[in-house]
Formats: structure tokens, C-alpha cells, sequence
């Protein structure tokens, strides 16, 4: 299995622009998560998703953000306009059933907004 | 509430053992975990540990849990520079259902 995969692994965009960060979790993995991490933060959950239903988005930072997963083997992570606070690692995870099932990690997209 | 605390840096010599320390504060997690990041990579599990036990290793890992004091560490021995990065340990709480990471330790290996 290629593991979870995102994309793209670098962006640079202007404050305001749109951002869509994408997510490819492990084939029959039925959990998915979306981290940002940032040195002042650390790694903080933004929302998961359980059988493509989000279930728990307390960790979204504001209406800026939003996420989606359309199907079992895709996800994104759009946000709208952004803002230089919002530069980050992004990192999206994968697990076969639930929260407390071993999460899988995609690479990470570093994000920069000027 | 859950919060996990590690310490930011820890230093070794090559050879020697690292022990990298947890502490958490949900008493009913049932899972912990050890988690690797290498410079400009995602995290990567090393290994984890049932609420119900008290040690586990696997090979060069050993992790210790002392479930009084809300205490986990990872003992890694014959630490090499590969052993480099940053280590995190993850709480999961069956009430929140989700994974809470410690603030990562970073683990430097010198010749």
C-alpha cells in the first residue's frame, strides 16, 4: 500500500487566495483526520471523519475552514480566504476503524501564505 | 480534562539510552502511544501500550507506564543518530474519542 497521501507537498499562496489541501487515506481505512502543526501550537486534530461523516470538528479554527470528504478514499481541506496565521504543516491521517485505532500519517503539505 | 506534557529537548551520546518522559492528565485513556517525526516527514508510530499494562518492548523500545502517576516513557537503547527527531506520545480518551499529542521531544544524538 502506498500509505496516505496528500497534496500537493508544498504551497505557496498569497493572503486571501484559496487553499484546497487534498487527502488520499489508506484503501479500506474507514477513519480520517486532519492536524495542522505549528511550533507555537504544536500538532492540533482540526476535525475527523468516520465513514466519510465528520464527527468531531471542535478543532476547526473558524468559518475560514472547511473540510469535506466525498467519498472513502478522498478528503480535502479547503480554506478560504487565507491568512498568513493559517502557514502550517497539514497533516492528514488515516486509521482502520476508529479514533483510537493506530492513526496512519501522510507526509504533510507546508503551507505559506504571504 | 486532556493534557499531555513532555519535555522540549533531550540530548544523548551516540551508544548510550534515551529515556523520553510523558505525563497525561485523563485518567481513563486506554491507549498511549509513542510517535516519530523526522525532519520534513509525518509522524510515524513506533509503538503503543495498553492502559492495563505496565511495560512493553519491542526490540530496541521499551515503554514504561505507570498508570498512578499518569506516567509513560520510552526508553530506547543503544541510541544511534538515526534515533534523531522528534518524539511525540498520544493519549486516547475513549470520552473524547480522539487522539491528544504531547507537545513532542525533540532527541538529539551526538558522536
Amino acid at each position: 500500500d502506498a500509505g496516505v497521501i496528500q497534496s500537493p507537498r508544498h504551497e505557496v499562496t498569497e493572503m486571501g487566495q484559496e487553499v484546497t489541501l487534498r487527502c488520499k487515506p489508506i484503501s479500506g481505512h474507514n477513519s480520517l483526520f486532519w492536524y495542522r502543526q505549528t511550533m507555537m501550537r504544536g500538532l492540533e486534530l482540526l476535525i475527523y471523519f468516520n465513514n466519510n461523516v465528520p464527527i468531531d470538528d471542535s478543532g476547526m479554527p473558524e468559518d475560514r475552514f472547511s473540510a469535506k470528504m466525498p467519498n472513502a478514499s478522498f478528503s480535502t481541506l479547503k480554506i478560504q480566504p487565507s491568512e498568513p496565521r493559517d502557514s502550517a504543516v497539514y497533516f492528514c491521517a488515516s486509521s482502520l476503524r476508529a479514533a483510537g485505532e493506530t492513526q496512519y500519517f501522510g507526509p504533510g503539505t507546508r503551507l505559506l501564505v504571504l | 480534562g486532556e493534557d499531555v506534557e513532555q519535555s522540549l529537548f533531550l540530548s544523548v551520546r551516540e551508544g548510550d539510552s534515551s529515556v523520553i518522559n510523558c505525563t497525561y492528565t485523563d485518567s481513563s485513556s486506554t491507549y498511549l502511544y509513542w510517535y516519530k517525526q523526522e525532519p520534513g516527514a509525518g509522524l510515524q508510530l513506533l509503538t503503543y501500550i495498553f492502559s492495563n499494562m505496565d511495560m512493553k518492548q519491542d526490540q530496541r523500545l521499551t515503554v514504561l507506564l505507570n498508570k498512578k502517576d499518569k506516567h509513560l516513557s520510552l526508553r530506547i537503547a543503544d541510541t544511534q543518530t538515526g534515533d534523531s527527531a522528534i518524539y511525540f506520545c498520544a493519549e486516547f480518551t475513549g470520552g473524547g474519542n480522539k487522539l491528544t499529542f504531547g507537545t513532542g521531544t525533540q532527541l538529539k544524538v551526538e558522536l
